[in-house]
């Protein structure tokens, strides 16, 4: 069963613009990470984030986490045509099974 | 970082054929894998859990007996597609978490299976 709704589903920006993604999941969880998908290509690490962590950052990459709400944000900074891609957060629940669950993605897709 | 790989990448078959996918993780062991399923345009599904020797667990909704997994080794999984249909044609991926508490879970690069 899918635990995470992303929003948008898609997302259209000219470069150098900002791209935000959110993601809201239905349980709790030990951490939630973010992964970047090219078309038919393998998932691209991008950051973990605990769930006793509020925000992180790598390179111009933000995530924030609220627990109390059930939701995280991706914020890409000074888009790039190289960021076109599909963008999952995935959850691994507190149940101690290690699994995780993807949500639904967002589609980005950067104007040159 | 750690390594996970599938094989074959990508595999075409009739219907009514088995194909075996492998997920193998290079350079850790891992006593727990996953397989996840992802249709075009869609996210990852998860179909089961691998649990080194033992029986894997499915999520609800995938059919153990057309999905056969065997984890017979910290570093091997692999999973059979029985009777493969067209409807069976998706990406594959696995993920191998690393053995010990706090193991990280790496991806592989998936399989196209293709069922004509």
């Amino acid at each position: 069963s899918q635990q995470g709704e992303e929003d948008p589903q898609a997302l259209s920006i000219q470069e150098g613009e900002n791209a935000t993604m959110n993601c809201s999941y239905k349980t709790s969880i030990n951490n939630l990470q973010w992964y970047r998908q090219n078309s038919g290509r393998g998932l691209v690490h991008l950051i973990l984030i605990r769930s006793n962590e509020r925000e992180k950052h790598s390179g111009r990459l933000r995530v924030t986490l609220d627990t109390s709400k059930k939701s995280s944000s991706l914020l890409i900074t000074a888009s790039r045509a190289a960021d076109t891609a599909s963008y999952f957060c995935a959850t691994s629940t507190t149940s101690g099974t290690y699994k995780y669950i993807f949500g639904t993605g967002t589609r980005l897709k950067v104007l040159a | 970082g750690a390594v996970v790989s599938q094989h074959p990448s990508w595999v075409i078959c009739k219907s009514g054929t088995s194909v075996k996918i492998e997920c193998r993780s290079l350079d850790f062991q891992a006593t727990t894998m996953f397989w996840y399923r992802q249709f075009p345009k869609q996210s990852l599904m998860l179909m089961a859990t691998s649990n080194e020797g033992s029986k894997a667990t499915y999520e609800q909704g995938v059919e153990k007996d057309k999905f056969l997994i065997n984890h017979a080794s910290l570093t091997l999984s692999t999973l059979t597609v029985t009777s493969a249909h067209p409807e069976d044609s998706s990406f594959y991926i696995c993920s191998a978490r690393r053995s010990g508490i706090g193991g990280e879970q790496f991806f592989g690069p998936g399989t196209r299976l293709t069922v004509l």
